[in-house]
């Protein structure tokens, strides 16, 4: 079974600045990718960034990047210079193609 | 618009009612999945399919849900006799089979695109 841990519920950040959001996991599988998604206060699921379990350098997207520890079995999203648009849930994923989510992180901008 | 769009985005239902939910999924993707989301929680994985076939199936999808993808192209979900406990976003994903510009290839498995959700509230 996979296993996804978001341990924290809600976080703040200010305009400008830099975030981490944690994400922990569990699983037996050797393969494997890591997902997060964003879902503003409209409800739509958008797609971030991927990390895949064999992949030796971390993701990148823009800004957005993915802080993937495997042996800590970590992969943290780091969203440089925050903007107000970024306030949404965040979620981690995990899976080969049934996705297994974790309960999500609240980000708020503050200006 | 390409992206994954779903059909009806909002339904009300009395209890012990069928309803019947509609995906269209991004057009040359291969892979169709079908996700529960309850209030503050993650999606939860029902079920998906490669083209027409459906290969998984998690253990929330009880006997009263039914998903088909007849042609390979869009899916249907249906609830048969509607409870309360199936209140909730039911959201519909795709992705391609062989992600491209992927270092090792699909083994990680491919970004799913979301569409707007179907939310379902039985009263």
């Amino acid at each position: 079974a996979q296993k996804i841990t978001q341990t924290q519920p809600g976080m703040f950040v200010q305009e400008k600045e830099a975030v981490t959001l944690d994400c922990t996991y569990d699983t037996s599988d050797p393969s494997y990718g890591l997902f997060w998604y964003k879902q503003p206060s409209s409800g739509e699921m958008i797609f971030l960034i991927y990390q895949g379990s064999y992949d030796q350098q971390n993701a990148t997207e823009g800004r957005y990047s993915l802080n993937f520890q495997k042996a800590r079995k970590s992969a943290n999203l780091v969203i440089s210079a925050s903007q107000l648009g970024d306030s949404a849930m965040y979620f981690c994923a995990m899976g080969r193609r049934a996705l297994t989510f974790g309960s999500g992180t609240r980000l708020q901008v503050q200006p | 618009d390409t992206g994954v769009s779903q059909d009806p985005r909002h339904k009300i239902t009395k209890r012990g009612q069928n309803v019947t939910f509609r995906c269209d999924p991004i057009s040359e993707h291969n892979r169709l999945y079908w996700y529960r989301q309850t209030l503050g929680q993650g999606p939860e994985f029902l079920t998906y399919f490669q083209n027409e076939a459906q290969l998984e199936k998690s253990r929330l999808l009880s006997d009263r849900f039914s998903a088909e993808r007849p042609k390979g192209s869009f899916s249907t979900l249906e609830i048969q006799r509607t409870e309360q406990g199936d209140s909730a976003m039911y959201l519909c994903a795709s992705s391609p089979q062989n992600p491209s510009n992927r270092i090792g290839g699909a083994r990680g498995g491919s970004e799913q695109y979301f569409g707007p959700g179907t939310r379902l509230t039985v009263t």
